[in-house]
Formats: C-alpha cells, structure tokens, sequence
C-alpha cells in the first residue's frame, strides 16, 4: 500500500514557505524525498532513517515522525526553481532491502 | 560516471508486440530497480536486484514482464505480449548498498503501445 501524500498541489509565492506531508500505514525504516521536473527523472533530496539520522540537500529540511510513520519536507523561502512535483518514499522496517515504495505526489508551482 | 542510462528514450511498439529494454546503471552501485511511472502518478515498483539476483518482483507483475541483470552489470527488462495498458514511462534507478544517497533514476524510457 503506497504511502499518501497531501496536499495533492500547491501554488506559492516566490519566498513563501511550503509543508509537504507523507503519511505511512506501515512501519518504516526510512523515508526518501525526491523531486521530479516535467519530462525529467526524479532526482534525489533527502533520506530520514529511523532513528534520527538524516542526509539531504542544505536548502531543504524535513522530519520523521516514527511513532505516527509520517514524514514532513519543509521548503522556506521558495524559489522558481523549486516548482515541479515532490514525491516520498517509504523503505518498510522489514529487512526486505531498500526497495521504496512512492505516493502520489504534490505538484508545487512557485510564481514569480 | 555519466549516472543512469535508459535506452531506448521512445518505444512505440503494435499490440502483442515483444519490447525489450535496457538500463546501466552507475558502475559503482550494486542494486537496481525498475520502476513503471503513468501520468500524474508517483513510481510504481516492478522488481529489483541486488548484483545478478532478483531478490523482489511486485505481486501486480505479470508473468509476461520479465527482467535480467546478467553479471550484476546492465539490465533488461522485457515485456512479451505488450497490451494498451502497459503504456507508461518505465524507469530504472540504482542505488549503492548502505549508502545515504538515496536512488539515482534514468531518464526512462516511455513506451506506447498502438
């Protein structure tokens, strides 16, 4: 069962702030985010582990919530080129390798 | 390293038709996947490899998709008997075991099938 991501898109300001949020029914030993431009791959922006620990690009931050298995990416001060789709990832806490499973996605355009 | 290779980038292919394709991954990373991507859609898993071995292939894969990742190099992934459906952007990512750096994604290959 793929994890659900809200909301579903979002329009922002250039500067404004965004909260985007991934919600699990599993137990998970890792949550990835990516983000994926129109007619590109998805590129890679963050991992959070079970745990604490996190890994990720210095612009953006994010939390883990393990007792409730969801996670939030936090974009402040958006710019143009933060526009495109944000996708999480979720590695379940079953020693089944790291195969993620993906939500559905939260289209964010960022006007000027 | 040039990152993950997708070939073909197109593949318009007839109903019933055999596809085939192919992905290199980044040399250094001992696991691959490959994913299948609709419209408005997040990745859908279809299987994954850790060297030569396929240690996990999704519950919705038909038997008429199959994969291969000869060596633990490249990989192919063909589908036998291509129907409507089965349209999609199909995307290959590696991964490095251990690492903190999360998947590295082709840019796909999208197939239509008429």
């Amino acid at each position: 069962q793929q994890p659900v991501q809200s909301p579903q898109a979002v329009i922002l300001r250039e500067g404004e702030d965004a909260v985007i949020n991934c919600s699990s029914s599993k137990a998970l030993y890792s949550v990835h985010w990516y983000r994926q431009k129109h007619g590109e791959a998805p590129v890679f922006l963050m991992i959070l582990l079970k745990g604490g620990e996190q890994k990720g690009h210095e612009k953006i931050s994010a939390s883990f919530n393990e007792k409730k298995q969801q996670s939030s990416l936090y974009l402040t001060a958006s710019q143009l080129s933060y526009s495109g789709t944000y996708f999480c990832g979720t590695e379940e806490d079953n020693n089944a390798g790291n195969m993620l499973t993906f939500g559905g996605g939260t289209r964010l355009m960022v006007k000027p | 390293d040039t990152g993950v290779s997708q070939n073909p980038r197109h593949k318009i292919t007839k109903r019933g038709q055999n596809v085939t394709f192919r992905c290199d991954p980044i040399s250094e990373h001992n696991r691959l996947y490959w994913y299948r991507q609709t419209l408005g859609q997040g990745p859908e898993f279809l299987t994954y490899f850790q060297n030569e071995a396929q240690l996990e292939k999704s519950r919705l894969l038909s038997d008429r998709f199959s994969a291969e990742r000869p060596k633990g190099s490249f990989s192919t992934l063909e589908i036998q008997r291509t129907e409507q459906g089965d349209s999609a952007m199909y995307l290959c990512a590696s991964s490095l075991e251990g690492s903190f750096y999360g998947y590295t994604f082709g840019s796909g290959t999208r197939l239509t099938v008429v």
